[in-house]
């Protein structure tokens, strides 16, 4: 049972660098989210997809992109990084997307220099 | 206010009491609440969910929800070394599919 699988697990860019975070999850959930958890801050909804082929802003979106390649994978692109998008990133899925369990991936480690 | 509010703590108990940890919540959200633990470098991971006004219990957990206090309370029972962890509510927004974290309490168990 995989689950929610994010890759990579630790990732560092310098500033302007772009790169690409990548979610897949094996348990047919319809809705898929991007999170990102600083001190002190919780974590933030940065982008999520209610279904495939639907995607919608969260409190952070900006500076992030998001597609929702199929079903089961929901990625999460830097355009040009910058310091203030170091942060740990996690992706989670639920079935179905209201009032259900939210399963999360094991976190990215970003670090923009 | 923010949609989901919590003391960040740290919320220091000492082993085999009664933790109670709270969170409080504004009109934008709707009567879906959850609680999720998370240990130090790894994701979280739901405790319990409570939709119904009163109390819900799961084994040393009890979730409790009061609308018209707007607030949600977790308690620990018998609490453990184990148990330390930063606790976050959550709430679903309203008619959205968006979940809404509040910024966690920290709980220390001392032993």
């Amino acid at each position: 049972n995989a689950g929610v699988t994010q890759t990579p697990k630790f990732q560092v860019l310098k500033t302007g660098q772009s790169m690409t975070l990548q979610c897949a999850q094996d348990m047919n959930h319809n809705s898929m989210y991007w999170y990102r958890q600083d001190p002190g801050m919780g974590l933030r909804l940065i982008y999520y997809s209610a279904s495939e082929g639907t995607t919608d802003k969260g409190e952070v979106p900006n500076g992030y992109n998001v597609s929702r390649l199929n079903k089961r994978e929901f990625s999460l692109r830097l355009e040009s990084a910058a310091p203030s998008q170091t942060s740990v990133y996690f992706c989670a899925s639920s079935e179905k997307g209201r009032g259900e369990k939210l399963f999360f991936g094991s976190g990215t480690q970003l670090s923009v220099l | 206010q923010k949609e989901v509010e919590q003391n960040s703590g740290p919320l220091s108990v000492p082993e085999g009491a009664i933790a109670s940890l709270n969170c409080t919540y504004s009109d934008r959200v709707s009567q879906s609440f959850f609680w999720y633990r998370q240990y130090s470098g790894k994701s979280p991971e739901l405790i319990m969910s409570i939709y119904s006004n009163g109390d819900k219990e799961d084994g040393r957990f009890t979730a409790q929800l009061n609308k018209a206090s707007q607030y949600v309370s977790l308690l620990i029972r018998d609490s453990q070394p184990s148990d330390s962890a930063t606790y976050l509510c959550a709430a679903l927004g309203s008619g959205t599919y968006k979940y809404i974290f509040g910024t966690g309490t920290r709980l220390k168990v001392l032993a």
